[in-house]
């Protein structure tokens, strides 16, 4: 898996974008870039993954670079709710890959 | 939808006592991965099963752990003899692995065990 960089930690206002950044500067062609969120005492939430296209679903946007080598997650309008640890993984989608989850980002949403 | 199951959510026991948590994986799926999430290690992959056999146990950490999947639609993951050190939360996540496609791992709440 290549390896990624993220914050430790991050606050945003509640009600605003909050944008996660992550870093994959040794991203190969076939890897996808995958968010993951655990909220305390849950188990890890799938949130989005792409490859090399924006993409957008009821949850979240991923803006992925065009060299790939970062990307940033949106949380549109971040609630309380959205207060977690967030994981940017990136690995293959075809057949079994060890998936390191790394420390990711304490996201603080404030009221 | 009935998501990831596991059981027991929280399970106290004491050192030496053999400890068997379970896990049943989202209908379908055909992956299932057992985890162990501790503050100092993080969130580790102990073992990974495909079509219920064992692929890469690499991560399990020592012969006192054993997992099992019979079926497509149970695991466990068993501790005997259980340590102190072994006290973390264990999560089991399945997934349905397709060529092509991505594979997103769906975790189940997790088992909080505490070993005095």
């Amino acid at each position: 898996d290549a390896k990624t960089t993220q914050p430790t930690s991050m606050d945003c206002a509640e009600g605003r974008a909050a944008n996660l950044p992550c870093n994959h500067s040794t991203i190969s062609g076939n890897e996808y870039v995958y968010w993951y969120r655990q909220i305390h005492s849950q188990g890890p939430q799938y949130i989005i993954h792409g490859l090399k296209n924006n993409e957008t679903n009821e949850m979240a946007s991923l803006i992925i670079t065009e060299d790939r080598k970062s990307s940033t997650l949106i949380l549109p309008h971040a609630t309380l709710r959205d207060t977690a640890v967030y994981y940017c993984i990136v690995r293959v989608p075809r057949g079994y890959q060890k998936v390191t989850f790394g420390i990711g980002t304490k996201l603080q949403v404030i009221p | 939808d009935a998501g990831v199951i596991q059981s027991p959510r929280h399970e106290v026991t004491e050192m030496g006592q053999e400890v068997t948590l379970r896990c049943k994986p989202i209908s379908g799926h055909n992956s299932l991965f057992w985890y162990r999430q501790t503050m100092m290690r993080g969130l580790e992959l102990l073992i990974y099963f495909n079509n219920n056999v064992p692929i890469d146990d690499s991560g399990m950490p020592e012969d006192r752990f054993s997992a099992k999947m019979p079926n497509a639609s149970f695991s466990t993951l068993k501790i005997q003899p259980s340590e102190p050190r072994d006290s973390a939360v264990y999560f089991c996540a399945s997934s349905l692995a397709r060529t092509g496609a991505g594979e997103t791992q769906y975790f189940g709440p997790g088992t909080r065990l505490l070993v005095l």
